[in-house]
């Protein structure tokens, strides 16, 4: 059973449109983190969300963690083909006991590809 | 400074053989998490060394195993390779795994068995 779904798993559009993906689960996370993942490649931070309700802004790209820190979506507006690429989701969640036992449960991530 | 470093970059291997990737972390990091990418389950945490100790484990077979040196760089192995491990195996380092910490991902090994 997967901890975190992401959906769309598949997205398709054209340059200049806006789109919203999602993370939902039912456990609460201490934080929430995107990644966006290019072929070949790890994939690369691009926002923590900690605070129920948060939401920050990098450049056209809106992320929100819901008020309950069970969810989140990112939003992108006027995607642009060099957003293409994988979405990823990422919940910390206590493992085990202790202050230092924190790790990632990923969804399975959104592949987006932007049509020029 | 220098990012994640891991070797090598692709690997092809036999049913029953086993294998070693290499994961050097950024300088001063002595956390090293490994996880395991594929199309249908997608990442999922194998296993997270700090100070050379095994703090937490995923839920992987024990065919599935790893080390973490004083340098802070890691290992994992993996034995009697099955068709089902072909993958991309990434690791993460962060400072010290803790809350709010951020992970930073190495280009990953692309593993796969014939």
């Amino acid at each position: 059973t997967q901890l975190l779904e992401q959906s769309p798993q598949f997205l398709s559009i054209q340059e200049g449109e806006n789109l919203t993906v999602y993370c939902n689960s039912s456990s609460v996370f201490s934080s929430l983190q995107w990644y966006r993942q290019e072929p070949g490649e790890g994939p690369v931070l691009l926002v923590t969300v900690v605070t129920g309700g948060e939401v920050k802004k990098l450049k056209r790209l809106t992320f929100q963690f819901g008020d309950a820190r069970k969810d989140s979506s990112l939003h992108i507006t006027a995607a642009q083909p060099g957003d293409t690429g994988l979405y990823l989701c990422a919940g910390e969640i206590l493992f085990g006991s202790g202050a230092g036992s924190y790790q990632l449960t990923f969804g399975k991530g959104t592949k987006l590809s932007v049509i020029p | 400074k220098a990012g994640v470093t891991q070797t090598p970059r692709y690997l092809i291997k036999t049913r029953g053989q086993q294998v070693t990737l290499s994961c050097s972390p950024i300088s001063g990091h002595r956390s090293v998490s490994w996880y395991q990418q594929t199309p249908g389950q997608g990442l999922q945490f194998l296993f997270e060394y700090f100070s050379e100790t095994q703090r937490n484990k995923g839920n992987f077979p024990g065919r599935f195993s790893g080390r973490q040196f004083s340098n802070s760089r890691s290992e994992m192995n993996v034995s009697t390779l099955e068709l089902g491990d072909s993958a991309l195996y990434l690791c993460a380092s962060s400072q010290i795994r803790g809350k709010n910490t951020e992970a930073f991902f190495g280009q990953g090994t692309r593993l796969t068995v014939v």
